[in-house]
């Protein structure tokens, strides 16, 4: 079974809007959570990250909430540009093995 | 400082053949693994190494087989190919604690 479970499949969203993502585990022994963005025929690179003992984690326009008692971890993007749009996934690790939701197509409308 | 390295880019093959997607990283990571990206089910960890001479089976297992004997390179071999294994595989590394997966370029395999 798919250890992280990702929603939405896809995002549409205007210029200037606020992306939400969200994520959800079972394994209360995952301590370190990443989100990947991937743009298309390229690799995902590590975006922005958090561990289980913080509950919110800004960089720029990116954050990332954390509720650690309901397993679940969201990706807020604020002021949503068009540069934006590219394929997100969320991440859950322990002891450097990376399991990855489903992933979301995010489009940013200018 | 070339990162993670993935060859061949793109490679189509018939049912029943055989072929090994080379991976090699520059950065001395001791950790290395192997992701297939399908629509709608995201990366599915398919091998994974955390050492020289040390693997381990992921998600997805079946169909794939890996070595691991020197810390740069991974390669991951399909013995027999079917159309179910048509994806993006992609190779991943990340220094023993520091939790930055670095991924490659990723290989497009179709199997006919």
């Amino acid at each position: 079974q798919q250890q992280v479970k990702q929603s939405p499949q896809s995002l549409i969203v205007q210029k200037g809007g606020i992306s939400i993502i969200n994520c959800a585990y079972e394994n209360t022994a995952f301590d370190y959570f990443p989100w990947y963005q991937q743009f298309p025929g390229k690799g995902p690179a590590l975006l922005i990250a958090i561990r289980p003992d913080v509950s919110e984690k800004k960089e720029g326009r990116f954050t990332i909430s954390f509720n650690k008692s309901a397993k679940q971890f969201s990706l807020h993007i604020m002021d949503s540009q068009p540069g934006d749009s590219a394929t997100y996934f969320c991440a859950a690790s322990n002891f450097n093995k990376f399991y990855f939701g489903s992933g979301t197509k995010l489009n940013v409308k200018p | 400082n070339a990162g993670v390295t993935q060859t061949p880019k793109f490679q189509v093959l018939k049912t029943g053949q055989s072929m090994t997607l080379q991976c090699a990283q520059d950065m001395n990571h001791e950790y290395m693994s192997w992701y297939r990206q399908d629509p709608g089910m995201g990366l599915r960890l398919i091998h994974y190494s955390v050492g020289a001479g040390i693997t381990d089976q992921g998600e997805v297992p079946n169909g794939y087989n890996v070595s691991r004997s020197t810390t740069e390179d991974f390669p991951l071999r399909l013995l027999s190919a079917a159309p179910s294994q048509t994806s993006v595989y992609f190779c991943a590394s990340v220094a023993s604690g520091a939790n930055v997966l670095t991924f490659g370029a990723g290989s497009r395999l179709t199997v006919l």
